[in-house]
């Protein structure tokens, strides 16, 4: 079975230093990762995902993500932060099983970037 | 297009309650998806439907039954509720495809959050 795993349940940065939020995965196959975002009292929104090709992937409101496939990561980068930015960060990765997909999400990681 | 839409945003129940959370999508999509979000625990799939008519358990269906009413329309029921059941609930949709070329990239409502005493 396909499994994520978030190691932080807390990251704190100070606005304008570049962030990361971890993601590790386990997966039989070609991974196929996704990266969401929630803001308080809102649902989940989709910031980018990785299929095949470029290692960099570049998504929404200035977000990117490095697959490593040698250390099964798939970190969530961002080069400036910004209080804005502070949300409930989770990664995903998608299983196949009977013909149908499925999401697997990891546990979140809470982002806070301070003034 | 509003998307996922669900209702309602709140629900208080008392323990042995009914009630059947709504959701709809205006994306054509195929499939839908039926999540429950606990603190330290991410969002774990309670049912699917891969497309209109059929459904299948998630990782957590015990206590609650669905139906997709039709292609734009999927529905989450609670005969009894317990309060092992309050929790957030988000319905998602994908187009549906296992092709390894597309991403079936599921889009999310904005939740019922439900207490049951």
């Amino acid at each position: 079975a396909q499994s994520v795993a978030q190691p932080e349940d807390q990251v704190n940065v100070a606005e304008g230093n570049p962030l990361t939020v971890k993601c590790t995965y386990s997966v039989s196959g070609n991974p196929y990762l996704f990266w969401y975002v929630q803001y308080p009292n809102r649902g989940l929104q989709f910031l980018l995902k990785y299929i095949t090709g470029d290692n960099l992937v570049k998504g929404s409101y200035g977000f990117e993500a490095e697959f490593n496939k040698s250390q099964t990561s798939f970190h969530l980068k961002k080069p400036s932060a910004l209080v804005s930015d502070s949300a409930l960060y989770f990664c995903a990765v998608r299983e196949t099983s009977g013909g149908y997909n499925k999401l697997i999400f990891g546990a979140g990681t809470r982002l806070a970037v301070h003034p | 297009n509003a998307g996922v839409t669900q209702t309602p945003k709140f629900q208080v129940l008392k323990t042995g309650q009914s009630m059947t959370l709504q959701c709809a999508q205006d994306m054509n999509h195929n499939s839908m998806y039926w999540y429950r979000q606990d603190p330290g625990m991410g969002l774990r799939l309670i049912y699917y439907s891969a497309s209109e008519g059929t459904t299948d358990k998630g990782e957590v269906p015990n206590g609650y039954n669905v139906s997709r009413l039709n292609k734009r329309e999927f529905s989450l029921r609670l005969e009894s509720a317990a309060p092992s059941q309050t929790s957030v609930y988000f319905c998602a949709s994908s187009f549906g495809t296992t092709s390894p070329t597309s991403t079936d990239t599921q889009y999310f409502g904005p939740g019922t959050r439900l207490t049951v005493l």
